[in-house]
Formats: C-alpha cells, sequence, structure tokens
C-alpha cells in the first residue's frame, strides 16, 4: 500500500452506538500515525499519535489501536453522541512525508 | 488556549498573480507545516519547516513555491505565479517537534480561489 485509505468513506450511527473505522497506512519506513477529528468548517483537531506497534490510545469515549505490521489502525468511538459526528481523518508520517486518507464521515442520528 | 491563525480566510487572485498566505503558528512550537486540500480530494502535505529552513518537501512544492519566516511570529506561504490549479483551501500547522512524536496543530486555513 502506498496511500492512505480509510474505511468506510461515511458512516450513519444511532446516537448510543459504538463504532469503528479503519486506517490503511504503508508500513515500510514508517514513523508515526496520526488520527484527527475534521468538524465542518473548522480545522482538524489531533486526537492521538501513535508510534509503537501494538499502541492503543484513549481519550474519553475514542479510543484507537496500531499494527505497525500490516499496516492498519483502528478508531473506536463507544457510545456515540451526536456531536461525534465529524469526519475523522488519518494521516501516516513515513520517510518523513504525511500522507492523508480520505476519511470517515460520521453523523450521529438523535 | 493557544491557536495556529491564518490570514487571509479567503483570498481571491487572477491567474499569474504572487500570493502570500500568512499564518502565525503557536509561540513554543519548533516545526511549522503548509498542506492543501483542493476540493474533493485528500490532504497534501507542501513543506515543513524547522530551524529557518526547508526540512522536507512534497513533489508539489515546486520552484513557484516558498516559505519564510521574516520575523520571530509569523511563517508565509508565497505562490509566485499562480495557476488555476492552485485553487485549494491551505492549512499552515505547527507542532513542538517532529511528527514521529509530536500532535501538530492546524489553522483554520485560507481558501485561495485563482480565476
Amino acid at each position: 500500500i502506498l496511500n492512505v485509505e480509510q474505511s468506510p468513506q461515511s458512516l450513519h450511527v444511532q446516537e448510543g452506538d459504538s463504532t469503528n473505522f479503519t486506517c490503511s497506512f504503508p508500513s515500510s519506513n514508517f514513523y508515526a500515525l496520526h488520527w484527527y477529528r475534521w468538524e465542518t468548517a473548522k480545522s482538524p483537531e489531533a486526537l492521538f499519535v501513535m508510534t509503537l506497534n501494538g499502541d492503543e490510545k484513549k481519550k474519553g469515549r475514542i479510543s484507537a489501536t496500531l499494527n505497525t505490521k500490516e499496516g492498519y489502525s483502528y478508531l473506536y468511538i463507544k457510545g456515540s453522541q451526536p456531536e461525534d459526528s465529524a469526519t475523522y481523518l488519518c494521516a501516516s508520517n513515513n520517510n518523513n512525508d504525511m500522507r492523508f486518507g480520505a476519511g470517515t464521515r460520521l453523523t450521529v442520528k438523535p | 488556549e493557544p491557536e495556529v491563525t491564518q490570514t487571509p480566510s479567503h483570498q481571491v487572485t487572477q491567474m499569474g498573480q504572487e500570493v502570500i498566505l500568512r499564518c502565525v503558528p503557536i509561540s513554543n512550537h519548533l516545526y511549522f507545516y503548509w498542506y492543501r486540500q483542493i476540493l474533493g480530494q485528500k490532504v497534501e502535505f507542501l513543506v515543513s519547516f524547522y530551524n529557518n529552513e526547508i526540512s522536507e518537501k512534497s513533489e508539489i512544492f515546486d520552484d513557484q513555491f516558498s516559505v519564510e519566516r521574516p520575523d520571530g511570529s509569523n511563517f508565509t506561504l508565497k505562490i509566485r505565479s499562480t495557476k488555476l490549479e492552485d485553487s485549494a483551501m491551505y492549512f499552515c500547522a505547527s507542532s513542538e517537534g517532529r511528527l514521529s512524536r509530536y500532535e501538530q496543530y492546524f489553522g483554520p486555513g485560507t481558501r485561495l480561489t485563482v480565476t
């Protein structure tokens, strides 16, 4: 994989549902994986930076895992709330380059 | 809370004109970046800047682009002779340290429209 790919492209869930998205990234010359939360009309907000295989990070109801050997990361949201509605963007730092995925657009319905 | 600021929020220019996009990174940050997002496409890395020089740049960052830190606070992106395909949202970002370890903070962006 040369590019960073995210799936699904969009997701609609009900308030209270738990959900997860995937980010696939190049595993060669890997330095770090960044996750961002990007609300419409705002700038991307950093959620996590992960570097080591097996890393798990958590911030409130949001958590993420990292597998650098196979080149994927999962982002989990537990008990989604309407305010979680945003685009979740991942970016892979390889060889001092940053490559972004297209994002997963999450809509949480009350 | 400290934040990255960018001016202007929207810039309209004619093809062939020079534009300068301005950013004020967070004051104690050492690394600065420019990204762009063409409408409907992914965010793309342009350049990173550290210790008053370019540390990395992408293939997009050709001779028509330049960056500068003219004083202790501003970080600018200059496009010398704009083309229609330069129309995009340009984001500035900064971080305390290298992206291999540190989070980066984005500004609100400048929407550049080249006519």
